[in-house]
C-alpha cells in the first residue's frame, strides 16, 4: 500500500512562492502504474486538481493555475514537489498530494494526509 | 474545462435509509466517473471508480451507475459511519481532472 506525506511550509506571504514536497513510500515513483498530483482545498470548500506528473518528467497542470506551477520529481528521493509562484491569499488551502493509477479509471486511490499552507504577511 | 455538478448540496438521512447523490458533466465523459468520501480532517478515500467498481475494501452498500453526462451514488443502508462529504471527480481528460462540488451527508 502507498503512503505518501507532504512536507515544507505551513506559511508563505504575498508574492513568494509555495514549495511542498510529497515522499512517497511502500512504491516507486518511477513506477508505470501511476501519475503522481497535487489538489488543493480551501477552507470549507471544494478539491481543485492542480496538476500531476509522470515519472519521465513529462507534467499536465491545470489550465487556471498553469502560469504559476511546477510539479516535478527528485526519483532518486523517490519524492515529486510542487512549486506555486507569486502566491495571493487566495491560494491558501490544504495541500495534498496523490497517486492516480494509469491502469484504471484514473482514480486517485491513494492521498497525503494534506498540510495546510496560509498565505500572509 | 469539464464541469462536474453535484447535487444536493447537502442531505440529511437516518441511519437505515438510501440516499442517492448526482453528479452532472458538462460534456460527456463516457464512465470515467469517480466518488470518493471525506470526513472532517481527513483525506479523501476512493470508494467507486470508472462509475460503478468498487474499491478494494469498501462496503458492498455503496454503488455507482450512469454514463455520458449523468452519474449516481447511491448508499443503501446508512450507517453512522457514512456521515461524510462526498465528491464526484471526472478522470475523461486524463491528466488534468476535475471535482464536484461536494455533497455533505448529515444526520437527521
Amino acid at each position: 500500500q502507498l503512503q505518501l506525506q507532504e512536507s515544507g511550509p505551513g506559511l508563505v506571504r504575498p508574492s513568494e512562492t509555495l514549495s511542498l514536497t510529497c515522499t512517497v513510500s511502500g512504491g516507486s515513483i518511477s513506477s508505470n502504474t501511476y501519475y503522481w498530483g497535487w489538489i488543493r482545498q480551501p477552507p470549507g470548500k471544494g478539491l481543485e486538481w492542480i496538476g500531476s506528473m509522470f515519472y519521465t518528467g513529462s507534467s499536465d497542470y491545470s489550465p487556471s493555475l498553469k502560469s504559476r506551477v511546477t510539479i516535478s520529481a527528485e526519483t532518486s528521493k523517490n519524492q515529486f514537489s510542487l512549486r506555486l509562484t507569486s502566491v495571493t491569499a487566495a491560494d491558501t488551502a490544504v495541500y495534498s498530494c496523490a497517486s492516480v493509477r494509469r491502469d484504471g479509471s484514473n482514480q486517485i486511490d491513494n492521498w497525503g494526509q494534506g498540510i495546510l499552507v496560509t498565505v500572509s504577511s | 474545462d469539464i464541469q462536474m455538478t453535484q447535487s444536493p448540496s447537502s442531505l440529511s438521512a437516518s441511519v437505515g435509509d438510501r440516499v442517492t447523490i448526482t453528479c452532472r458533466a458538462s460534456q460527456s465523459i463516457s464512465r470515467y466517473l469517480n466518488w470518493y468520501q471525506q470526513k472532517p480532517g481527513k483525506a479523501p478515500k476512493l470508494l467507486i471508480y470508472a462509475t460503478s467498481d468498487l474499491q478494494t475494501g469498501v462496503p458492498s452498500r455503496f454503488s455507482g451507475s450512469g454514463s455520458g453526462t449523468d452519474f449516481t451514488l447511491t448508499i443503501s443502508g446508512l450507517q453512522p459511519e457514512d456521515f461524510a462529504t462526498y465528491f464526484c471527480q471526472q478522470s475523461y481528460t486524463t491528466p488534468v481532472y476535475t471535482f464536484g462540488q461536494g455533497t455533505k451527508l448529515e444526520i437527521k
